[in-house]
């Protein structure tokens, strides 16, 4: 059974800080990997989506890369600001089926 | 081009009545799942559709049901309300010749 993993819970930083939050899962059999980032109350909004057979995407200060051989993604945030405070959640596709299996999230908070 | 929709946004009902939930994909999608976020189970997966298709279902009881028309409108029904219930329900759309999924705004449901 896929299990997907965020670490950390929760983080504080000052506006300007290079940020790194993690994302493991359990099984490498993916489709696809997504990122999200959901503001309090709001749907979801993508992000970065990483096929399987790719190792990162970039869009403006996000970076994600992905090595599925560990179940591991990470997703870099070059230069943070507050607005980019927020929940960002990571979910996997399995192949074959539209289901995402989402991470627990990491509640991000970039203060002035 | 808009976005996924879901109607209504917010909805208060009591123990043991029944909702329906409708959510209007984006233009050109045929495919179509939901997910419910609740503080302490996070997003589970509900159901996908496609091509008025269930293709795929979540671990949650019959009380849960679903359907999706030709247009690709999407609704899902939930009987006998359980305070349990009390959740932000999303819906995604995604279209056949890409792999990301957009969300909607969702729809908040609180049991009383």
């Amino acid at each position: 059974k896929q299990e997907v993993t965020q670490i950390p819970a929760a983080l504080s930083v000052p506006e300007g800080e290079n940020l790194v939050l993690n994302c493991s899962f359990t099984d490498s059999a993916i489709y696809n990997l997504q990122w999200f980032r959901q503001d309090p109350g709001k749907g979801l909004t993508s992000l970065l989506l990483i096929q399987s057979s790719q190792r990162e995407q970039t869009s403006g200060r996000l970076n994600a890369s992905l090595d599925k051989s560990s179940g591991r993604s990470t997703l870099y945030i070059a230069a943070s600001q507050p607005g980019d405070s927020a929940t960002y959640l990571c979910a996997v596709r399995p192949r074959n089926t539209d289901k995402l299996i989402f991470g627990t999230g990491t509640r991000l908070q970039v203060f002035p | 081009k808009a976005g996924v929709t879901q109607t209504p946004r917010y909805l208060i009902k009591t123990r043991g009545q029944q909702v329906t939930l409708s959510c209007s994909p984006i233009s050109g999608h045929r495919s179509v799942s939901w997910y419910q976020q609740t503080p302490g189970q996070g997003l589970q997966f509900l159901f996908e559709y496609f091509s008025e298709t269930q293709r795929n279902k979540g671990n949650f009881p019959g009380r849960f049901s679903g359907r999706q028309f030709s247009n690709s409108r999407s609704e899902m029904n939930v009987s006998t309300l359980e305070l349990g219930d009390s959740a932000l329900y999303l819906c995604a759309s995604r279209n056949g010749g890409e792999d990301t999924q957009y969300f909607g705004p969702g729809t908040r449901l609180t049991v009383l």
